[in-house]
């Protein structure tokens, strides 16, 4: 079955305290971008990947990093979280950015106190 | 920062009503504007992928208009039911960019 799975699905946790939000998908797309939803904002996208190796900043990407080594993983990393970055998180893949379809993971709430 | 603009921010239908929302986005250095359809605690989920100025896409009692002249988009929905009920987000790629600007969605509530 095709789908972007992420880890964890929800998170407490407290600032300072580094976590990783992982990122798979199995359809071997060249795309994948990670993006937080708050209230009234809408979805705004933190970094997006075109392909391994390869990131780029999106409109939110203060106090954040990610990696892309393999094709198939974008983890987002959170090195020294702050409750500003409290929010709804997902990560997403497409065959490319543009035109093609973004397929979305189930999301990652995470707070931090 | 590309803006894309959804309206109304969100609506309430009766059960067998038709009803349609707009996108709006810059005309210049368009490249595609996409839907997508988001239900309470799941993941937004593609609906269509438009390109082309003039482009009408079908999926069901969904279809979309595409006017990149003048840069919005058309969702209709015909015989509202209420498993419609869900934010409809559109978004639009920066340019060449490839950042995905997701708008703030319409809220359709239908009400059985």
């Amino acid at each position: 079955e095709a789908q972007v799975t992420q880890n964890p699905r929800y998170l407490i946790t407290v600032t300072g305290k580094k976590l990783t939000v992982t990122c798979s998908q199995n359809m071997n797309h060249e795309y994948m971008s990670w993006y937080r939803q708050d209230p009234g904002l809408g979805l705004r996208q933190i970094y997006y990947s075109m392909n391994v190796e390869v990131t780029d900043k999106g409109d939110v990407p203060e106090g954040y990093k990610v990696s892309r080594k393999e094709k198939r993983n974008f983890p987002l990393i959170l090195e020294s979280p702050s409750p500003n970055q409290t929010s709804l998180y997902f990560c997403a893949s497409s065959f490319r950015g543009d035109t093609g379809e973004l397929f979305f993971g189930e999301g990652s709430r995470l707070t931090v106190l | 920062i590309l803006n894309v603009e959804q309206s109304p921010q969100s609506l309430h239908v009766q059960e067998g009503d038709s009803t349609n929302f707009t996108c709006s986005f810059p005309s210049s250095n368009f490249y595609a504007l996409h839907w997508y359809r988001w239900e309470t605690a799941k993941s937004p989920e593609a609906l269509f992928v438009m390109t082309l100025n003039g482009d009408e896409k079908k999926k069901g009692r969904i279809s979309a208009t595409l006017n990149t002249k003048e840069g919005y988009s058309y969702l209709y929905i015909k015989g509202s039911q209420p498993e419609d009920s869900a934010t409809y987000l559109c978004a639009s790629p920066g340019g060449a960019t490839n950042k995905l600007i997701f708008g703030t969605g319409t809220l359709l509530a239908v009400q059985p």
